[in-house]
């Protein structure tokens, strides 16, 4: 159960896009389509925003995309603003019924 | 709305027990899945086990397995995590998540867990 991969930061301009990897192996990450990824803001829960690898919770603004390429997962934030300042993490089913964390992406907006 | 409520953390010494509880609102607890994650203070987030939503399949971390359990009562739409043989590395926010097997969705505000001598 080792953890997911990502960059320790990240950072963008106002209006600029960000993206976010998550790199694991073919018995996590490439090997299902259960993809999250996850916000948090300092000293509050993590908030899901995108699961499947794809798919956007109701309420998630369109400016978060997710995507998948084999071992990597992808989180775009396009359009950045003010408030999508937070850690970023994924996580990924990696089978027997268990899951793993990405070690989480410090986002800075400029 | 979902509403997950965790409770019970504390300082605790190493070797001792500690029992957490979530309880949930908002949705129909006995139909869904619910991991205990936890996050070491400025350290990022690790699964820690998870159960069915009858109660029927428990899976946990290595780092917890033999030590730590997971209970649910859908009676009382409440979880639980019973934690034994607690360790400084312990040490962490304890969250409860509610999902499928694979994956989470509501996460509660989490409650701290120090152990310490």
């Amino acid at each position: 159960q080792s953890a997911l991969t990502q960059p320790p930061s990240a950072s963008g301009s106002p209006g600029q896009s960000v993206t976010i990897s998550c790199t694991g192996t073919i018995s996590d990450v490439g090997g299902y389509n259960y993809v999250s990824w996850y916000q948090q803001h300092t000293g509050r829960a993590p908030q899901l925003m995108i699961y499947e690898v794809t798919k956007r919770p109701s309420g998630v603004p369109d400016r978060f995309s997710g995507s998948k390429s084999g071992n990597t997962a992808s989180l775009t934030v396009s359009g950045l603003q003010a408030e999508d300042e937070a850690d970023y993490y994924c996580s990924s089913y990696a089978g027997s019924s268990s899951l793993v964390f990405g070690g989480g992406t410090k986002l800075t907006v400029l | 709305q979902v509403q997950l409520v965790e409770s019970g953390g504390g300082v605790v010494q190493p070797g001792r027990s500690l029992r957490l509880s979530c309880a949930a609102s908002g949705f129909t607890f006995s139909s869904y899945a619910i991991h205990w994650v936890r996050q070491a203070p400025g350290k990022g987030l690790e699964w820690v086990a998870v159960i069915s939503y009858d109660g029927s399949s428990k899976y946990y971390a290595d780092s917890v397995k033999g030590r730590f359990t997971i209970s649910r009562d859908n009676s009382k739409n409440t979880l639980y995590l019973q934690m034994n043989s607690l360790r400084v590395e312990d040490t962490a926010v304890y969250y409860c998540a509610t999902g499928t097997i694979m994956g989470t969705d509501y996460w509660g505000q989490g409650t701290l867990v120090t152990v310490s001598s």
